[in-house]
């Protein structure tokens, strides 16, 4: 089975510093990662993808992630965050090797940026 | 206008009440996808469909039934409503890469009483 964890419901940062929002996946196989992005009142938006190559992946708006296979994780982060960031995130994973053929996502981390 | 289109964008309907939600989109996806949107529980997939002669239930299929149209359309409905089914639904589609990210719908707001 696939599976996906975001320990944090919510994680609380001030502009400019540095964010991490967690995730942890659970799979037979190598996975696909894959993290999105909820604006209030909106549906979700692709932000990045991991699927083979370099652990480290970049995406929209300035975020990036970074696959850990022995720690089984894919946190995503930025450098330096922006009120603008402040919204629901969604890790979601995909085990290619098991036929499943839909992604399974996480609980949801909600991020909140202060000025 | 969006790509993917879902109607009605909130209701508001009885127990016991038959409900149909609808999906159509502009991308030329083959894959589409019903998932339903809880408070702490994030997204989980009801139904998908990889063409219109495929359909697959998902994690939580039951008490829901689709029916895929044309390669554009894909309706989820709610035979006899329950208030358990309160939810945000969001309809989705795939290209044809597995390896391909998922475009949403801007969801549907289903209320019972």
């Amino acid at each position: 089975a696939q599976s996906v964890a975001q320990p944090e419901d919510q994680v609380n940062v001030a502009e400019g510093n540095p964010l991490t929002v967690k995730c942890t996946y659970s799979v037979s196989g190598n996975p696909y990662l894959f993290w999105y992005v909820q604006y209030p009142n909106r549906g979700l938006q692709f932000l990045l993808k991991y699927i083979t190559g370099d652990n480290l992946v970049k995406g929209s708006y300035g975020f990036e992630a970074e696959f850990n296979k022995s720690q089984t994780s894919f946190h995503l982060k930025k450098p330096s965050a922006l009120v603008s960031d402040s919204a629901l995130y969604f890790c979601a994973v995909r085990d290619p090797d098991t036929g499943r053929r839909a992604l399974t996502f996480g609980s949801g981390t909600r991020l909140q940026v202060q000025p | 206008d969006a790509d993917v289109t879902q109607t009605p964008r909130n209701r508001i309907t009885k127990t016991g009440k038959r409900i149909m939600l609808e999906c159509s989109q502009t991308k030329g996806h083959d894959r589409m996808y019903w998932y339903r949107q809880d408070p702490g529980l994030g997204l989980r997939l009801i139904y998908y469909s990889f063409d219109v002669k495929d359909i697959n239930k998902g994690e939580i299929s039951d008490g829901y039934s689709v029916s895929r149209q044309a390669q554009a359309k894909f309706s989820l409905s709610l035979e006899s409503a329950i208030p358990n089914q309160t939810a945000l639904y969001f309809c989705a589609t795939s290209g044809f890469m597995d390896t391909g990210e998922l475009f949403f719908g801007e969801g549907s707001r289903l209320t019972v009483l």
